[in-house]
């Protein structure tokens, strides 16, 4: 069965600062990874994703990914934050195997850009 | 502009109650999908549909029912509603494509408060 652990549920940060968010995930077959932000009371938004090819993967308002399949990993990374990163942000995985394609997700992981 | 809606986007309402969220989406997509969504938990897929006259069951077990009688419409109807069924619940609908890689895209949520 495949699941997807996110590290850290808050990630505090000052503005202007890098930040990396962590996910892994565990699968037996290929899989698709995504990286989606959720702002305060509103649905989810893609940030970016992982199908194939290139193992950095950029995304929407400066965010990158690295697939790491030796270590099954997938964080996400911004070289500098801005208040308006304040959200919070989740993994997900999908297959083509038994879940019909349909994404398993991670906790979540909150981050919270200080001035 | 093709978008996907959800209403109401707040509720709150009294136990054994009949309530139906309502979902739809102009993205002119096949695939839809009701997550429920509680706070420091992953999303859970309670229901999807491929199409008209499809519904399945998702991972997480859920006294809700749906339907899809219009390729954009997908409400979700709790016969009798109880204070366990406080949660935010997330539509979202995506390309059928056959593969597990494509978007899906969120609406902005209801959120239920059942006393």
């Amino acid at each position: 069965a495949q699941s997807v652990t996110q590290l850290d549920s808050q990630v505090p940060v000052f503005e202007e600062a890098p930040v990396e968010l962590r996910c892994n995930y565990s699968s037996s077959v290929s899989v698709y990874l995504f990286w989606y932000v959720q702002y305060p009371n509103q649905g989810l938004q893609l940030l970016l994703k992982y199908l194939s090819g290139s193992t950095l993967v950029k995304g929407i308002n400066g965010f990158e990914a690295e697939f790491n399949k030796s270590q099954t990993s997938f964080h996400l990374r911004k070289p500098s934050v801005h208040i308006s990163d304040t959200a919070e942000y989740f993994c997900a995985v999908s297959s083509d195997g038994g879940s019909q394609g349909n994404l398993i997700f991670g906790k979540g992981t909150k981050l919270s850009v200080k001035p | 502009e093709a978008d996907i809606y959800q209403t109401p986007r707040y509720l709150v309402i009294g136990t054994g109650k009949k309530i139906t969220l309502e979902c739809s989406q102009t993205m002119g997509h096949d695939k839809m999908y009701w997550y429920q969504q509680d706070p420091g938990m992953e999303l859970h897929l309670i229901h999807y549909s491929y199409g008209v006259n499809s519904t399945e069951k998702g991972d997480l077990s859920s006294e809700s029912t749906v339907s899809r009688i219009r390729t954009e419409h997908f409400p979700l109807t709790l016969e009798s509603a109880r204070p366990s069924h406080t949660s935010q619940y997330l539509c979202a609908s995506s390309d059928l494509g056959g593969s597990a890689y494509n978007e899906q895209f969120f609406g902005p949520g209801t959120r239920l408060t059942v006393l």
